[in-house]
């Protein structure tokens, strides 16, 4: 079955303590992307990559990290989290060209 | 600054009825447009999407109207049912300069009574 996978569902931590929110699709996708999703703000875009080895960033940067090192995998990286991070985040791909994105289940992330 | 904006957090429509859900822009350099809708617990999912050289676009019961010269595009659906109750986000791309990137809205939370 065609899917973005993120792993974990829920995850709640203390500030401070780094945290990876891992991110895989079996599309062989070249784009994959992190949006966070809160109240009244909808989806705003944190990271982005267009395919291995190239991120970029998006509207909402601050405090997180990417890599790229496999066309399949793109894990989101907390080093630092701070209680602003709460958030539900979910992970996307797509083909190039502005193909409809394909979203993961989403990540509850609670930072205390 | 909110580039895409849907103004309406919610919207309570009857079964059968039409639900009209609406969105504006603010970036001239958006040429293409899209639909999500987001069950609880799950991902967005496409619904539909359009390009700008088109005014409408239609799939089923789902049609999207854009009207370009007022930054303005509508989502309806008809006949509604009770399925269609869930998050809309609209999101658009300025495919020239940004590529895959897409800025949402907000989203409306649509209601479908029975």
């Amino acid at each position: 079955e065609a899917q973005v996978t993120q792993n974990p569902r829920y995850l709640i931590t203390v500030t401070g303590k780094k945290l990876t929110v891992t991110c895989s699709q079996n599309m062989n996708h070249e784009y994959m992307s992190w949006y966070r999703q809160d109240p009244g703000l909808g989806l705003r875009q944190i990271y982005y990559s267009m395919n291995v080895e190239v991120t970029d960033k998006g509207d909402v940067p601050e405090g997180y990290k990417v890599s790229r090192k496999e066309k399949r995998n793109f894990p989101l990286i907390l080093e630092s989290p701070s209680p602003n991070q709460t958030s539900l985040y979910f992970c996307a791909s797509s083909l190039p060209h502005n193909s409809p994105l394909h979203f993961g289940n989403g990540t509850r992330l609670t930072v205390t | 600054d909110q580039q895409v904006k849907q103004n309406s957090p919610s919207l309570s429509v009857q079964e059968g009825r039409i639900s009209i859900l609406n969105c504006d822009y603010t970036n001239s350099m958006f040429d293409y447009f899209l639909w999500y809708k987001k069950y609880p617990a799950e991902g967005p999912t496409f619904l539909i999407s359009i390009s700008s050289i088109k005014d409408k676009n239609e799939d089923g019961r789902f049609t999207v109207f854009l009207n370009k010269s007022a930054k303005h595009l509508s989502l309806h659906i008809v006949p509604s049912q009770p399925g269609d109750s869930a998050v809309y986000f609209c999101a658009a791309s300025a495919r020239k300069t940004s590529g895959s990137r897409l800025t949402f809205g907000e989203g409306t939370q649509l209601t479908v009574n029975p």
